[in-house]
């Protein structure tokens, strides 16, 4: 069965410092895996994706992601944090019919 | 293309009364998911529907009921409304359906949710 591993509920960074939110998984298989932004009182949207190919993958909003297969991680990355990047991070292995979803970092920026 | 659709955004229910929350996709997507999301619970699945005419239960399906309309519409009842399932709940649509091999990922598209308080 996969699992996903979410470091931390809470990060806090300042405005202008480098967000780092942690993620391992554990499959059996191959996994595809995903980070999804969720803004307050707004759904879950996706960030970025891994599914084959380059393990560094870009996503929207400066943000990226290394799959680093020795360590099973799927860490999130962006050098400077702004206020808007205030949410919280959900990451997730899919490749079956039910995506697994890590509990969620919340991502706290101060000015 | 509007997406996932949820209606209704919020809603207010005394212990007992049903209601059903609509969910609707126009992205020909296969699977459709209802989620619930709990204060540091994170996002735990009711009930999916990997293709039409097809439903499954989730982790926590026990007070829901889920029907498959067609393609597009997912909707989910609760009989007997409990302040337990005081929530906010998410569809989410993903293109893999049935037909799909294992190489094709499950990414989803998440509607904006419907905030549920039972009294």
């Amino acid at each position: 069965a996969q699992s996903v591993t979410q470091l931390g509920s809470h990060v806090s960074v300042s405005e202008g410092a480098l967000v780092l939110l942690r993620c391992n998984y554990s499959s059996s298989v191959p996994p595809y895996l995903f980070w999804y932004v969720q803004y307050p009182n707004q759904g879950l949207q996706l960030l970025l994706k891994y599914t084959t190919g380059a393990t560094l993958v870009k996503g929207i909003n400066g943000f990226e992601a290394e799959f680093k297969k020795s360590e099973t991680s799927f860490h999130l990355t962006k050098p400077s944090a702004h206020m808007s990047d205030a949410a919280e991070y959900f990451c997730a292995s899919g490749g079956s019919y039910i995506p697994t979803f890590g509990r969620g970092t919340s991502l706290i920026v101060h000015p | 293309n509007a997406g996932v659709t949820q209606t209704p955004k919020f809603q207010v229910l005394k212990t007992g009364q049903s209601m059903t929350l609509q969910c609707a996709q126009d992205m020909n997507h296969n699977s459709m998911y209802w989620y619930r999301q709990d204060p540091g619970m994170g996002l735990r699945l009711i009930y999916y529907s990997a293709s039409e005419g097809t439903t499954d239960k989730g982790e926590v399906p026990n007070g829901y009921n889920v029907s498959r309309l067609n393609k597009r519409e997912f909707s989910l009842r609760l009989e007997s409304a409990a302040p337990s399932q005081t929530s906010v709940y998410f569809c989410a649509s993903s293109l893999r359906g049935t037909s799909g091999s294992y190489s094709s990922y499950n990414e989803q598209f998440f509607g904006p949710g419907t905030r549920l308080t039972v009294l």
